[in-house]
């Protein structure tokens, strides 16, 4: 049963404290994205790779927040230094990219953040 | 940049109605517009997927339909059960494989 896997599913920190989420998408799946989920603003991208080279990060705080995929098989999304108006669902979705063909994203269950 | 609307933000039906959701995009350069279903506390499952070539995709008791030249998206929803009770998300791709979501209806169906 492929599915994109995300660990933790809950992470309660202290404002100041670095977070690191991590998320294995499924095996093939050339794409990988990171999309943020609050009451206020819904669904937002944050960043997006491929082939594990990132294409898009404009939707992330640059100043706090880094995205990387060290392998093919692990995506991960750091804040340093967290925040409260981080809190939020952080989901990771992933797909296969083809020249020809639309691209089916599948998310995971999504990791929920509370900075206190 | 596309923006994506979804009307009514919450609905309520008894069980065994036919309802239809609406999504709206301003960017009608969509390459595909999915549709999710999410429960609460869950992630997001994918439940139709509409290339910009088609006009309508069936699933079961759902069908989306595609409209791209109004800017406009509907789910229909057959014979609705509780289960069915969960918010719905529309999404718009516009090419580059990224998706902008809209903000999702709730529904509610009632036993």
């Amino acid at each position: 049963d492929a599915r994109v896997t995300q660990t933790p599913r809950d992470k309660v920190t202290e404002m100041g404290q670095e977070v690191t989420m991590r998320c294995q998408p499924i095996l093939g799946h050339n794409t990988v994205f990171w999309y943020r989920q609050t009451m206020m603003q819904g669904l937002e991208l944050l960043a997006y790779f491929r082939n594990r080279a990132p294409l898009d990060d404009s939707g992330m705080p640059k100043d706090r927040f880094s995205a990387e995929m060290p392998d093919a098989t692990l995506a991960t999304l750091k804040i340093q230094p967290s925040e409260p108006r981080d809190s939020a669902v952080y989901f990771c979705a992933s797909g296969l990219v083809v020249a020809s063909g639309p691209t089916e994203a599948f998310f995971g269950q999504g990791t929920r953040l509370t900075v206190v | 940049k596309q923006e994506v609307t979804q009307i009514p933000a919450a609905l309520s039906v008894p069980e065994g109605e036919n309802l239809v959701l609406n999504c709206s995009f301003t960017d009608s350069a969509i390459y595909n517009l999915q549709w999710f279903r999410q429960d609460p506390g869950k992630g997001l499952t994918s439940l139709l997927l509409i290339q910009s070539s088609q006009r309508e995709q069936t699933s079961g008791r759902l069908n989306a339909s595609l409209d791209k030249s109004s800017g406009r998206s509907t789910l229909y929803i057959a014979a609705s059960q509780p289960g069915d009770s969960a918010t719905y998300l529309c999404a718009a791709d516009t090419g580059r494989r990224a998706l902008t979501f809209g903000s999702g209806t709730r529904l509610q169906v009632q036993p």
